[in-house]
């Protein structure tokens, strides 16, 4: 069953702006991280952030941990066209494996 | 270092029909995995291993069946494919325990 549930399922938006993209989990976590896709590719991991971290940075993407409220958030500023993609969050709970949410299409027009 | 190369990369298969996709990894990892990914449905575990010689089921493994005789390889087998089993089938490695996964090209299988 699905651990991680994004929000929304879709986003379009024009180059320059921001876009924030949210996940919810049910279960208690070690780990969450975020991965991209871009079409027909293979997922590439963007980030990881650790139950006892609250916000991580790389480059122009910002992530925040919230675990009181099972909730992680990943803003993209100044997006660009190249951000196409579809963008999934995943957590891990101690197990061998890591549980995946649907993904949020991310969609910047020029 | 190539990362996590997949064989083949489209395959076409009439029901009842066997084949075997081929994962390999050249980082030494110890956990690897095979997902399916299907529209709308995000990445679903089918088996994965956590060392040489090991498998388990995942979320969905009927009608697979895996193997992982070398680290750095690990096969994953459909004996009858059946249209359900049409998809796009991602490889992943890991390192250890909580790190990242590193993904393969994927295979796109249709099975007619």
């Amino acid at each position: 069953s699905q651990q991680g549930e994004e929000d929304p399922q879709a986003l379009s938006i024009q180059e320059g702006e921001n876009a924030t993209m949210n996940c919810s989990y049910k279960t208690s976590i070690n780990n969450l991280q975020w991965y991209r896709q871009n079409s027909g590719r293979g997922l590439v991991h963007l980030i990881l952030i650790r139950s006892n971290e609250r916000e991580k940075h790389s480059g122009r993407l910002r992530v925040t941990l919230d675990t009181s409220k099972k909730s992680s958030s990943l803003l993209i500023t100044a997006s660009r066209a190249a951000d196409t993609a579809s963008y999934f969050c995943a957590t891990h709970s101690g197990y061998s494996t890591l549980t995946f949410g649907k993904g949020t299409m991310l969609l910047v027009s020029p | 270092n190539a990362g996590v190369t997949q064989t083949p990369k489209f395959r076409v298969l009439k029901t009842g029909q066997s084949m075997t996709l081929l994962c390999a990894q050249d980082m030494n990892h110890e956990y690897m995995y095979w997902y399916r990914q299907d529209p709308g449905m995000g990445l679903r575990l089918i088996h994965y291993s956590v060392g040489e010689g090991t498998t388990a089921k995942g979320e969905v493994p009927d009608g697979y069946n895996v193997s992982r005789l070398k680290k750095q390889n690990f096969l994953l087998g459909l004996e009858s494919a059946a249209p359900s089993q049409t998809s796009v089938y991602f490889c992943a490695s890991m390192r250890t325990l909580g790190e990242t996964q590193y993904f393969g090209p994927g295979t796109r299988l249709l099975v007619l």
